[in-house]
């Protein structure tokens, strides 16, 4: 049983535009998502997250979106850097649990 | 700091044999966890150790056991390993616990199952 799904496997963008990637979940007790980044060879590294008592939360280059009635969330990447390439991992908790449920991972690549 | 490290980096074993992973937390985190990350897939939740005690287990037989040290380093064992345990094993700390602050994951081992 799949609760946090991201339905694109890769995504490839031009260095300069808006990424955008997509997470869906199906466990309405998540309520704290956040997005992970991973580079060949590292661990995972936390990039954003956002309570659900909010529908944005924005840090630089890096936004999230939160639309609870759809149980969808969003990674805006802008502008795309070559650096941005990597694989995204969404994860989500719910309040009170030990642990994370990730999504499959998104591949992006940025293209010069 | 010192960042989560975990060791060895890689490592070769043949089904039915036990293995012992390791991991030193960061610098003032008392919690760590354990994920597996299968070829493809997102990390799965194995289990987290908050102050030496087991303090909650996902989906993963008794097969796959842990331990906290007082100094917060932390062991995964897996035994009568399986082909299906070939996966990444990622440590990850944070302190107290919760989960309201983000995970810091090591590096992780290679682990392959012949």
């Amino acid at each position: 049983d799949q609760q946090v799904k991201q339905n694109s496997p890769s995504l490839s963008v031009q260095e300069g535009r808006i990424s955008i990637l997509n997470c869906d979940y199906t466990n309405s007790m998540f309520d704290y998502f956040l997005w992970y980044k991973k580079y060949p060879a590292e661990g995972p590294t936390f990039l954003i997250s956002i309570s659900s008592i909010k529908d944005k939360n924005e840090d630089g280059r890096f936004t999230v979106f939160l639309n609870k009635s759809a149980k969808h969330l969003s990674l805006h990447i802008v502008p795309s850097q070559p650096g941005d390439s990597a694989v995204y991992f969404c994860a989500a908790s719910a309040w009170g649990a030990q642990k994370l449920v990730f999504g499959q991972g998104t591949r992006l690549t940025i293209n010069p | 700091e010192t960042g989560v490290t975990q060791s060895p980096t890689h490592l070769i074993k043949t089904r039915g044999q036990q293995v012992t992973l390791r991991c030193s937390s960061q610098s003032g985190h008392n919690t760590v966890s354990w994920y597996q990350q299968a070829l493809g897939q997102g990390p799965q939740f194995i289990f987290q150790y908050y102050r030496e005690e087991e303090n909650g287990r996902g989906n993963f037989p008794p097969r796959f056991s842990g331990l906290q040290f007082p100094n917060y380093s932390s062991e995964l064992n897996v035994n009568a390993l399986e082909l299906d345990d070939s996966a990444l094993y990622l440590c990850a700390s944070s302190l107290d616990g919760g989960l309201r602050s983000p995970l810091h994951f090591g590096n992780g081992t290679r682990l392959t199952v012949t």
